[in-house]
């Protein structure tokens, strides 16, 4: 299971950091990813971070301002969000990739979602 | 980037009904594609992986196949839970892009 926690609303420029509680299986041997739906839009992929924390992926609208990490030994996920812009808004998801160790696979357990609204 | 494409953008099919949806990509991604199942107000639910292999838990009504970069999604016997929105998602190299959708609607 993913508990997911955070979010909320901010303002343009602003930050905000998300949480992901995972349990019920080895969070240290799964990559983790956060995927995001903007209101009217389809899913997209935000961000992945391998099982150590030691490499991770983001979609170029986000790059140098989010920022993924993990702590293993709580079984968190993070994702700190900075320079906050009206288009971040979304319904942001953590998710599970499937294959144990691998970076990119599909996304088999996934958060409720927690809503991210940017506005002044 | 990889670009992924997906036909129809919606469809109206009754219970009962075989559907079948679409995904292309934009080059060589082997068989890294993922379809998901999004209702509103739900998590995201993996149905099929590796292009044609069911995810546990997925209904068997579901189904995929793969043919060079065209990549399809079958429902057989469409169920009234099978409403929402079906993506396909390539993980072959980042951006790890969704398919723009196809909404389901019964």
């Amino acid at each position: 299971e993913l508990l997911q926690s955070g979010g909320g609303l901010a303002q343009p420029g602003g930050s905000l950091r998300l949480s992901c509680a995972a349990s019920g299986f080895v969070f240290s041997s799964f990559a983790m990813s956060w995927v995001r739906q903007a209101p009217g839009k389809g899913l997209e992929w935000v961000s992945s971070g391998s099982h150590s924390g030691s490499r991770t992926h983001y979609v170029d609208s986000v790059k140098g301002r989010f920022t993924i990490s993990r702590d293993n030994s709580n079984n968190m996920l993070y994702l700190e969000m900075n320079s906050l812009r009206d288009e971040d808004t979304a319904v942001y998801y953590c998710a599970r990739v499937r294959r144990p160790s691998s970076a990119f696979d599909s996304l088999d357990i996934w958060g409720r979602g927690t809503l991210v609204i940017v506005s002044s | 980037d990889v670009q992924m494409t997906q036909s129809p953008s919606s469809l109206s099919a009754s219970v009962g009904d075989r559907v079948t949806i679409t995904c292309r990509a934009s080059q060589d991604i082997n068989t890294y594609l993922s379809w998901y199942h999004h209702r509103p107000g739900e998590a995201p639910r993996l149905l099929i992986y590796a292009a044609s292999l069911l995810h546990s838990g997925a209904p068997s009504r579901f189904s995929g196949s793969a043919s060079g970069t065209l990549f399809t999604l079958t429902i057989n016997n469409l169920q009234p839970e099978d409403l929402g929105t079906f993506y396909c998602q390539q993980t072959h190299t980042t951006p790890l892009i969704f398919g723009p959708g196809t909404k389901v609607d019964l």
